[in-house]
């Protein structure tokens, strides 16, 4: 069955940088991609941006360009997300979601979420 | 970005009733190629991730309940659960995927009346 198992919770200083990875099992993890979705407390859904594990192509949110780079490792399947200069609004719920491999479209699959708390 | 606006933003309904969801884009999300609406729903629960409920508008995804349904074209969705059980209790959320960034509805809380 399709898994995605995100990394555990993290709690960082406002400057800091964190790194959330998304282990996928149960699919070719080449043939999709990976976007990655957050969730401010009290708020919606914000997509952050997309990775193909195809072909290693991104696409950012244009208010996070410069700070969020997003990877992949082909060889255990996994996806990570690092974001960087972390502010306080950006304490959240970090989702990976499994997406297509050349542009974005609907999630089907998620991993179960990783809080990141910005706190001085 | 096309914005998408749910209404209403909380909706409390009776055991057993059915329960609407509206969702409206600001630009069509019909890709006239296909005849495709760009268009998918989501319930996202307390402490569990979303989960993608309906995709092309009307698609239900695999093991998704048919009390669940989705209907509507150009920049005007509705999804209906026909008869609300107590695990519906969620937060719905409409996305479109027609145009880059993906963008989410603001979300409709449902809840028990």
């Amino acid at each position: 069955q399709v898994q995605l198992v995100q990394s555990g919770a993290e709690v960082k200083k406002p400057g800091a940088s964190v790194k959330v990875s998304c282990k996928a099992s149960g699919y070719t993890f080449t043939n999709y991609g990976i976007s990655w979705v957050r969730q401010a407390p009290g708020q919606g859904l914000e997509w952050m941006g997309w990775i193909s594990a195809y072909n290693g192509n991104t696409n950012y949110a244009q208010k996070l360009q410069g700070r969020v780079t997003m990877t992949t490792d082909t060889s255990t399947s996994t996806a990570y997300m690092e974001l960087r200069s972390l502010r306080s609004d950006d304490t959240a719920v970090y989702y990976c979601a499994r997406d297509k491999p050349v542009s974005q479209y609907y999630f089907d699959y998620w991993g179960q979420g990783t809080l990141v708390t910005v706190s001085s | 970005d096309i914005v998408m606006t749910q209404s209403p933003d909380s909706l409390a309904v009776s055991l057993g009733e059915r329960a609407t969801i509206n969702c409206k884009s600001s630009q069509s999300v019909l890709y006239s190629s296909n005849s495709k609406n760009y268009l998918a729903w989501y319930q996202h629960k307390p402490g569990q991730p979303p989960k993608l409920l309906l995709y092309w508008a009307s698609t239900r995804e695999s093991g998704v309940p048919d009390r669940f349904s989705g209907s509507g074209s150009g920049t005007d969705f509705t999804l209906t659960i026909s008869s609300l059980q107590a695990e519906d209790v969620a937060v719905y959320y409409c996305q479109q995927y027609y145009s880059t960034p993906p963008t989410f509805g603001q979300g409709t809380k449902l809840e028990i009346k």
